[in-house]
């Protein structure tokens, strides 16, 4: 049961351009969404977040959207930058009993050509 | 401000064996939380951990467990190692787990079962 999806595994976008990632998710308990950047061998390592309440998180090149009527976030970067070719993770959570539980997607491989 | 700390970084056991590996938090994060990573599986939830009592659980078998200490250093122990259990074991820290914010994540210990 795949509560959070991400369903492209790569991307490939040129330097300069816009990369668009996209989530979908199904659990409506979901309050709170994130994305996070992973490169090999390190952790990953918080982007940007959103809270349910809102619908759009900005942070320099960063975008997150959130769409709660069709349970879909996406991250935007503009412009796109060789240094942003890594893993992308979306992930979701939900505070139950006092306790934060992150689902996370599979990811999406983000490269950005020259 | 030092960040999440995971030793050892790479660990090599056989079929069997039992393993033990540790985390510290970034100072003043009360909550601790373990994932697994593996191919094509994403990150998954093993538990997570706040003022020594295990708060949240994934669906993991019981050779999986954990503790938290009173200083919020926390060990994820595995006993009966399986090969299926190779996979790269991410600890992430966050202050308080009843506010959504982003968890902060190590760079993770590698496991190779042979």
């Amino acid at each position: 049961d795949q509560q959070v999806k991400q369903n492209s595994p790569s991307l490939s976008v040129q330097e300069g351009r816009i990369s668009i990632l996209n989530c979908d998710y199904t659990n409506s308990m979901f309050d709170y969404f994130l994305w996070y950047k992973k490169y090999p061998a390190e952790g990953p390592t918080f982007l940007i977040s959103i809270s349910s309440i809102k619908d759009k998180n900005e942070d320099g090149r960063f975008t997150v959207f959130l769409n709660k009527s069709a349970k879909h976030l996406s991250l935007h970067i503009v412009p796109s930058q060789p240094g942003d070719s890594a893993v992308y993770f979306c992930a979701a959570s939900a505070t139950i009993q006092g306790a934060q539980k992150l689902v996370f997607g599979q990811g999406t491989r983000l490269t950005i050509n020259p | 401000k030092a960040g999440v700390t995971q030793t050892p970084r790479y660990l090599i056991k056989t079929r069997g064996q039992q393993v033990t590996l540790s985390c510290s938090p970034i100072s003043g994060h009360r909550s601790v939380s373990w994932y697994q990573q593996t191919p094509g599986q994403g990150l998954q939830f093993l538990f997570e951990y706040f003022s020594e009592t295990q708060r949240n659980k994934g669906n993991f078998p019981g050779r999986f467990s954990g503790r938290q200490f009173s200083n919020s250093r926390s060990e994820m122990n595995v006993s009966t190692l399986e090969l299926g259990d190779s996979a790269l074991y991410l600890c992430a820290s966050s202050p308080d787990p009843g506010r959504n914010q982003p968890q902060h994540f190590g760079d993770g210990t590698r496991l190779s079962i042979l």
